[in-house]
Formats: structure tokens, sequence, C-alpha cells
């Protein structure tokens, strides 16, 4: 099955600062990948997106880069704030089976240091 | 703005009991999963039932058991609990079996084994 490798463990930048979390992925068939943020003690919500026919995609502060032959992707995160502190989950899934499911890295914490 | 519920908040039960966790979602969705997180905020897919029909078993103990009435709600039963069942049970839902939509999360039940 898919395994999602997560790579940083926990991040500290300094308000304003950038951020970048990095994720590899084993299967090729995965086609999607989405990022979760989960803030104390609350659940995971949905940030960002990238599919598989695009190698970047962007939504305000927040970019995702695919790199398919590398079996890699990444969340930036510019001009931080301390509201960006908390644990992101980067996700894959695979589309080739009529259904998909999400296999979740192991999450990076995230401290933006005012 | 909740639109997956889970009951109970917390549950703190004793080695050998049965628990029953409900999840609820309101946005009409055609699949739900149940995710176990565990201390280290390890992500694990249990389950994913669409309309009914359970599509993925990852392999988890026998002693697990998704119950669902309807496309809304999926219920997990735990029949007789162990120690290493103690961690959040995520509720998630989402549009299909396939495409790229986003997972929507509940608040999560934290199970505690003694």
């Amino acid at each position: 099955g898919e395994k999602v490798e997560q790579h940083e463990s926990t991040l500290s930048v300094r308000e304003g600062d950038s951020a970048v979390i990095n994720c590899t992925y084993t299967d090729t068939a995965s086609s999607y990948f989405p990022w979760y943020k989960q803030e104390a003690g609350k659940s995971l919500h949905f940030v960002i997106d990238i599919r598989s026919n695009v190698d970047r995609k962007q939504s305000q502060r927040l970019t995702v880069l695919l790199d398919k032959k590398a079996k890699r992707f990444s969340l930036h995160i510019t001009a931080t704030q301390p509201e960006d502190s908390a644990i992101y989950f980067c996700a894959a899934s695979p589309s080739n089976t009529g259904y998909q499911n999400f296999y979740f890295g192991k999450g990076t914490s995230l401290t933006v240091i005012p | 703005e909740t639109a997956v519920f889970q009951t109970p908040n917390y549950h703190v039960t004793q080695v050998g009991n049965e628990v029953s966790f409900n999840c609820k979602q309101t946005l009409g969705h055609d699949t739900m999963y149940w995710y176990k997180q565990d201390s280290k905020k390890l992500l694990k897919i249990m389950f994913s039932y669409n309309n009914k029909q359970l599509i993925v078993n990852e392999t988890v103990p026998r002693r697990f058991s998704p119950q669902s009435s309807d496309k809304a709600h999926l219920n997990l039963r735990i029949k007789s609990v162990e120690p290493e069942d103690s961690a959040v049970y995520l509720c998630a839902s989402r549009v299909g079996t396939g495409g790229a939509e986003t997972l929507y999360f509940g608040s999560g039940t934290r199970l505690t084994v003694l």
C-alpha cells in the first residue's frame, strides 16, 4: 500500500519567515495530495491540495509543489503568523481503484515564534 | 462550521468492556471513514464506508466493527477494549468514491482504556 513520509516532525520559525514541510510517497498511482491542519485540541481541517496534473498550486500564503518524478511534494507557508502554529499533515490518495483512501504522513508540528 | 458530529467527546473505560462511538454527517456525503489517531498523532485509516457498504477494512482487529444505518451515520463498536485501543477516533466524510474531494473531519472521540 501507499506509504507517506513526512520528513520534519517539528519545525520552528520566527513570525514573518517562511516555513517548508516536505513529504514523499511511494505509490505511483497516487494522484491527489491534500494537506490538513490540526490546531491544539482540535480536529483536522483541510488547507490546500494539489492534483497530479499540475506541479504547483498557490492559495494566498500557501503554496504546494509536486515533483512526480521524485514522488515528493511540499507545503510552503510565507509570512508566517502565530496562528499558523499547528500540526500539518500531508496525505496521498491513489485513485486507481474506483474509491479513494487517504494515507497520511506522521505530521509536522509547526511553531511560529512571535 | 461543524458538519461531522461525533459523540461522545471522551470515554474512559476498563479493559474488556464494550464501547460504541457515534458519527453523523449533515453534508449529504456518500463516503464515511473512521481513523485512529494515536498518542504520537499518527493517523491510521480503519474503515471506509460508501452507502452502507464496507469498501475498505485496513486489517484492524476483529473486535472493531463499523455500523451504519444510512449513509449519514457511521458508528464504531469495540467489542472488548484493550489498552492499545486508547487513542482519538476521528470520523470523516467526503462526497463520493472517486475524484479528489476534501475530507471533512469530526472533532474526535478520545478513548482511554484503564
